[in-house]
């Protein structure tokens, strides 16, 4: 199995709510990461998880919490978000190793859009 | 903030022609890998080259690697209708544990 799931699809939200975008694979993989891509720019680092422990925040604001319960599962929360918050969420997942030294495999992402 | 740039943005052609897109980046590198995405989906690895190796070929695509020049191109034959779709560069620099992302090249391939 070398697919990478995320739930929701689509999701909508006003800026005072809470919502949690959900990402799962059982590759086996190590490491897991979140990236956000606005309309026709590349998609862009937030987080990375290593062996389950966060190993990379880029500056992303507090109002987007990741976690990850296990080897298998990473969620983003999200809350009080703005607007501009709008874009397309793409989780990954590869092997652990040396920096960018494994192919990353992508779910299909969530579009979120904030009102 | 983006490692790398690509040219040409956007690339316009007819089945069966090439198609050449180009990737350059800043830091030192230990590999470098490109990336296929169609409109609103997932990014889908092509093809990793290592930075000891100046070239690799995977089906139709043909990659080149220039450390000393900080580029790297990937070349598509014989393209198809389904090639279209926004193509990605992505590098790690030395101890780094995630890729950035090139600005990418959006093909288009005309049938």
């Amino acid at each position: 199995d070398t697919e990478v799931t995320q739930t929701p699809k689509h999701l909508v939200m006003g800026m005072t709510n809470k919502k949690s975008l959900k990402c799962e694979q059982h590759m086996g993989h190590r490491a897991m990461y979140w990236y956000k891509q606005k309309a026709k720019k590349p998609p862009e680092l937030m987080f990375v998880y290593s062996y389950e422990k966060l190993s990379i925040n880029e500056s992303v604001p507090s109002r987007f919490s990741p976690e990850c319960p296990n080897s298998s599962l990473l969620n983003l929360h999200l809350h009080a978000l703005q607007p501009e918050d709008s874009a397309l969420y793409l989780c990954a997942s590869s092997q652990e190793g040396l920096a960018g030294a494994y192919e990353q495999y992508f779910g299909p992402g969530t579009r979120l859009t904030v009102t | 903030s983006q490692q790398g740039e690509e040219d040409p943005q956007a690339l316009s052609i007819q089945e069966g022609e090439n198609a050449t897109m180009n990737c350059s980046y800043k830091t030192s590198i230990n590999n470098l890998q490109w990336y296929r995405q169609n409109s609103g989906r997932g990014l889908v690895h092509l093809i990793l080259i290592r930075s000891n190796e100046r070239e690799k070929h995977s089906g139709r695509l043909r990659v080149t690697l220039d450390t000393s020049k900080k580029s790297s191109s990937l070349l598509i034959t014989a393209s198809r209708a389904a090639d279209t779709a926004s193509y990605f560069c992505g590098t790690a620099g030395t101890g780094r544990r995630a890729l950035t992302f090139g600005s990418g090249t959006r093909l288009q391939v005309q049938p």
